[in-house]
């Protein structure tokens, strides 16, 4: 089935480094490909996504690229900040045999920004 | 920003009880889904709901669950036995379409223990 991988975490940057949490997936079709993020006592919320191949998402200074020759949707952004601090899921869309979509998650990257 | 709302945000059961959890999704949105995360795990699809039924369930979502939009505003979540098992963050969802790019958008969870 359809599946996610992502880099452990915790990643541990200080502020204004530059991200990079390594997302690859494999899928049957062409799925959309989206990055949550969850933070601390909060639900998930969408950062961005992208639905084709080559398409680049972007949201709040972060960017992901939909690769499909690599299978990947690395997130990055440029310059962290603290308040970037929180757990980030990389997700796909299967929509399956029913035509209605479900998100298969990876397992979230835990980053911690410190001042 | 209209959000999906889950209540409560933390509910405490005996092994064996029934439990409710229920979510208010955003008033446009047709699609319906549940998720769960136990803790340190992934994300995991359970069911979603379309037209009043289910649409697709996940080998998770057994007899012990159901799921059900008793009028224009509520969907709820049943697991009739609980079990230890159980425990988890058990997150709603709901999208305007059903399809793949359509982006899901999450309450903020209910935090079921089961002792």
């Amino acid at each position: 089935g359809d599946s996610v991988t992502q880099m452990e975490g915790p990643v541990t940057l200080s502020e204004e480094a530059f991200l990079t949490i390594n997302c690859t997936y494999t899928a049957t079709g062409y799925p959309s490909l989206f990055w949550y993020v969850q933070y601390p006592g909060e639900g998930l919320q969408l950062l961005l996504k992208a639905t084709k191949a080559d398409d680049k998402g972007s949201n709040k200074g972060f960017e992901a690229t939909y690769r499909k020759e690599t299978t990947s949707f690395h997130l990055e952004k440029g310059s962290v900040q603290v308040s970037d601090s929180a757990v980030y899921f990389c997700a796909l869309s299967d929509s399956g045999n029913t035509g209605f979509q479900k998100l298969v998650f990876g397992t979230g990257t835990r980053l911690l920004v410190s001042p | 920003e209209p959000e999906v709302t889950q209540t409560p945000s933390h509910q405490v059961t005996q092994m064996g009880q029934e439990v409710i959890l229920r979510c208010v999704p955003i008033s446009n949105h047709l699609y319906f889904y549940w998720y769960r995360q136990i803790l340190g795990q992934k994300v995991e699809f359970l069911v979603s709901f379309y037209n009043n039924e289910i649409s697709e369930k996940s080998e998770i979502f057994d007899d012990q669950f159901s799921v059900e939009r008793p009028d224009g505003s509520n969907f709820t979540l049943k697991i009739r036995s609980t079990k230890l098992e159980d425990s988890a963050m058990y997150f709603c969802a709901s999208s305007e379409v059903g399809q793949g790019s359509s982006p899901l958008h999450f309450g903020n969870g209910t935090r079921l223990t089961v002792t």
